[in-house]
Order: C-alpha cells, then structure tokens, then sequence
C-alpha cells in the first residue's frame, strides 16, 4: 500500500515567519500534488510537481520534489493569515487512483 | 470556468434510510472519485470511476455502492445509513491518462446520520 505521510499535523505561527510543511513515502510517484482546503470547500490544486529534485514557485509558496520521488515539501515565506487552511499532498498510484495525506493544518497569526 | 457539483451542500438522514448523493461534472473527465473526509483521517477513497458502468473499490467501501450510468454523473449509495456514516462527502474528477493529472474536486456534502 502506498502511504503519504504529512507533517506536522498541526502548525500555528506568526504572521511573516516562515514555515516548511513535509510529505514523505516509502513508495516512488510518478507525480506529487499539493492542494489547499479551506473550511466548508474541496480541496484545489496549487500545484504538480513531476520531476525528481523539481522547484517550483507560486508567489511565497516554494514546493520541491525529492530526487527520488519519494517526498516534497512545502516553504511559505512570511506566512500571511490568507494562508490559513489544511495543506493536502497527494500522488497517483499505479492504479491511476489519487491517494492523500492526512495533511497538515496550518493557522497563521495576525 | 470548469466545475464539479456535487447536489447538497448538508443532509440530514435517519440511521436505515438510502441516501443518494450525486455528483455531476462538465469537463468531459473520464476518473470520478468519491472520497470521505474526517478528522485525523484525512481523505479516504471510496470508490473510483474511470469510465461509464466501470467502478472499482477504494480503502473503504463497506456500506457503499456507486453508479455511473453517464460519463458527467457519479453517484454514491448509502445502502442503509448508519452514524458511522456521518462525514464529509467529497466527489472528484480528473483526466483519465496517467502521470500528471490534477482532481477537481466538488465543494462537499457533509452528511449528518442520526
């Protein structure tokens, strides 16, 4: 079976600290997603990443996928309130189902 | 502007009661997912769609069924509700190839089984 783990589970901070959220697997992906869900609506997609040691920006938000396609991460830089939600990572098994972390539920402090 | 619409937004239904939950998509998306949302559990696949009449099962699918009789519509059965299946309800689609494909999901049903 392939897990995604996300950590941490919870996170709250400062407005303008900066923060790193992870997502880890004993599995290889072809793909690794992230998705942003804000209370009472579905979760949507800020990003794919595809390639082993990929960057990829969006304005504040940093994503990175691991050399071995294992894990990515995600770094806000200067977190502001409207980045507030639960932070989902998902990837595509070998089954072409989407399968997701726990996620990580951050809350940032004005 | 491309959209999944899921029918209710909150139900409230009797433990025994069959509860259709429906689930329509327009962007001609061959994969409809239906998952279930809960604290600490995250999302959990429920059932999995990757074309009309073909349904396979996810991790959880006691106590379920699905129907796909059109390719924009996937439907998800509560064959006889109990409260352990109170939830969030979250339908999704996405393209049917493999590799990098983005769900688009539905704004949710939260289902409420007394």
């Amino acid at each position: 079976t392939q897990l995604l783990e996300q950590s941490p589970q919870f996170l709250s901070i400062q407005e303008g600290e900066n923060l790193t959220v992870y997502c880890n697997s004993s599995s290889v992906f072809s793909s690794l997603q992230w998705y942003r869900q804000e209370p009472g609506e579905g979760p949507v997609l800020l990003v794919t990443v595809v390639t082993g040691g990929e960057v990829k920006k969006l304005k504040r938000l940093t994503f990175q996928f691991g050399d071995a396609r294992k894990d990515s991460s995600l770094h806000i830089t200067a977190a502001q309130p409207g980045d507030t939600g639960l932070y989902l990572c998902a990837g595509l098994n070998r089954d072409d189902k989407i399968i997701f972390g726990k996620g990580t539920r951050l809350h940032i402090l004005p | 502007d491309v959209k999944v619409t899921q029918s209710s937004r909150y139900l409230v239904k009797r433990t025994g009661e069959k509860v259709f939950l429906e689930c329509v998509q327009d962007m001609d998306h061959e994969n409809m997912f239906w998952y279930r949302q809960d604290p600490g559990l995250g999302l959990r696949l429920i059932y999995f769609s990757y074309d009309v009449k073909m349904k396979e099962k996810g991790d959880i699918p006691e106590g379920y069924s699905v129907s796909r009789e059109k390719k924009e519509r996937f439907s998800l059965i509560l064959e006889s509700a109990s409260t352990n299946q109170t939830s969030m309800y979250l339908c999704a689609s996405s393209l049917g190839y493999s590799g990098n494909t983005e769900a688009f999901f539905g704004q949710g049903t939260r289902l409420t089984v007394v």
